[in-house]
C-alpha cells in the first residue's frame, strides 16, 4: 500500500493563480481532511470529508473548494492564490471509529 | 481560548536524561486524545493515543487528568533520534475531527 499521496511536493504561484492539490489514498478510508500548517500556528483544518459525496468545511476554509467523487481521491482546489495562503499542506485520512489519522508527506506552497 | 495549548519549547534534553511535558485542552467533554511525532519537514505519524487509565510504549509514558484537562508526555532514556516534535491531539467532537496543538519541540543533545 502507498498509504496518502500528495501532489505535487513544492509549488510555487503568482497571486491570482489557481491550482489543485491532488490527494489519494489507497487504504479505503471513509474520513479524509486537508490541513495547512504554518510556523507558530500548528495544524489547522481546512476541509473535510465522511464518504464520497460529502464534504464540510473546517476552521479555515475560505478561499479553498474540496470535492469527493471517490473514495480514494480528495482534491484541494485553491480558487485565487493569495500569499496569505503560502503554507504546508497536508491530506490525511482514517477509519471512522479508530481515530488514527494518516498524514501524506505534504505540499509546500509558496505564493508570491 | 485555543483548544489545544502546548508550550512550543525547544526542550534541550541531555542524552539519556527524563524529559516531560504538557499540554492542556478547553473542551471538557473531549473524549480522545493522542500524541504524534512530527520530524523537521515531515508528516505527523501517531506516537500513541492517551488512555484514561494512563498507557506505556517503552520508553514513552502518556497520561491523562480530566479534572484539570490537561495530557502528559515523559520520555526516559532520551535517544538522539527522539528529537521531533510532538503534537498534543484533541478529538474534539464526532467525524474524527481532530485538534492539534502547537507541539513541543524536543532536541537531545549529545
Amino acid at each position: 500500500n502507498a498509504g496518502v499521496t500528495q501532489t505535487p511536493k513544492f509549488q510555487v504561484l503568482k497571486t491570482g493563480q489557481s491550482m489543485t492539490l491532488q490527494c489519494a489514498q489507497d487504504m479505503n478510508h471513509e474520513y479524509m481532511s486537508w490541513y495547512r500548517q504554518d510556523p507558530g500556528m500548528g495544524l489547522r483544518l481546512i476541509h473535510y470529508s465522511v464518504g464520497a459525496g460529502i464534504t464540510d468545511q473546517g476552521e479555515v476554509p475560505n478561499g479553498y473548494n474540496v470535492s469527493r467523487s471517490t473514495t480514494e481521491d480528495f482534491p484541494l482546489r485553491l480558487l485565487s492564490a493569495a500569499p496569505s495562503q503560502t503554507s504546508v499542506y497536508f491530506c490525511a485520512s482514517s477509519t471512522p471509529g479508530t481515530e488514527t489519522q494518516y498524514f501524506g508527506p505534504g505540499t509546500r506552497l509558496l505564493v508570491l | 481560548r485555543k483548544e489545544v495549548e502546548q508550550d512550543p519549547g525547544p526542550f534541550n534534553v541531555p542524552e539519556g536524561a527524563t524529559v516531560a511535558f504538557n499540554c492542556t485542552y478547553s473542551n471538557s467533554a473531549s473524549q480522545s486524545f493522542f500524541w504524534y511525532r512530527q520530524d523537521c519537514r515531515k508528516e505527523p505519524k501517531l506516537l500513541m493515543s492517551v488512555y484514561s487509565s494512563g498507557n506505556e510504549d517503552g520508553r514513552f509514558t502518556a497520561q491523562l487528568n480530566r479534572a484539570s484537562q490537561y495530557i502528559s508526555l515523559l520520555i526516559r532514556d532520551s535517544k538522539l533520534s527522539d528529537s521531533a516534535t510532538y503534537l498534543c491531539v484533541v478529538n474534539t467532537g464526532g467525524n474524527n475531527r481532530l485538534a492539534f496543538g502547537k507541539g513541543n519541540q524536543v532536541v537531545v543533545i549529545p
